[in-house]
């Protein structure tokens, strides 16, 4: 099955500062890599999405960049804001979508 | 629209006692699943489903069973307790149909085996 790693497992960045979290997958035929947010008790709610034919994907201060060559995806949150301050998850699917494999984790803080 | 419901919000079990931990949705989606999420982890696919009638395990199945009988619910069973389930489980569904994979989560179940 598919193997996803995320790093860092904690970041703490000055409000108004770029955040970025790295995710890396093992299986090439993954295809869908989502991003989830997921605040203290709540559950997971997506932020952005990306799918392998495409290397990068811009919504507002949120931002996913592919490299299908290193296997490896990107977060990255410009413009930090106290609210941004949540859990992360980045996943990987593959080419059927029918299971979803997740990363660890990502603890963001920003600091107002 | 409810979205993705489940049942109960917590719960403590007794080593060795069974429970169901129900899922609902109402937005028609063909594909659901459960995950459990343990402290300061990911979430880990136990089973899912592609449609009524159909179910396969992920990769944490054992000590589970589910069932999806029709496109709106999806129970997880429990048979036989142990401390090693202490989790939060999500239910998640989404539609199968179109280009979009994106998943909507229920409020998650936490439950405690003691």
């Amino acid at each position: 099955g598919e193997n996803v790693e995320q790093h860092p497992s904690t970041l703490s960045v000055q409000e108004g500062d770029s955040a970025v979290i790295k995710c890396t997958y093992s299986d090439s035929a993954s295809n869908y890599f989502p991003w989830y947010k997921q605040e203290l008790g709540k559950r997971p709610q997506l932020i952005i999405d990306i799918r392998s034919n495409v290397g990068e994907k811009k919504d507002q201060r949120i931002a996913v960049t592919l490299n299908k060559t290193a296997k490896h995806f990107s977060l990255h949150i410009t413009e930090t804001q106290p609210e941004d301050s949540a859990v992360y998850f980045c996943a990987a699917s593959g080419n059927t979508g029918n299971q979803f494999y997740f990363g660890t984790g990502t603890s963001l803080t920003v600091i107002p | 629209n409810a979205g993705v419901t489940q049942t109960p919000k917590f719960r403590i079990l007794k080593i060795g006692q069974s429970m169901t931990l129900q899922c609902t949705q109402d937005m028609n989606h063909n594909y659901m699943y459960w995950y459990r999420q343990d402290p300061g982890m990911g979430l880990k696919l136990i089973y899912y489903s592609v449609g009524a009638g159909i179910t396969d395990k992920g990769e944490v199945p054992n000590g589970y069973n589910v069932s999806r009988s029709t496109t709106e619910d999806f129970p997880l069973r429990l048979e036989l307790a142990a401390p090693s389930q202490t989790s939060v489980y999500f239910c998640a569904s989404r539609s199968g149909t179109g280009s979009s994979y994106e998943q909507y989560f229920g409020p998650g179940t936490r439950l405690t085996v003691t």
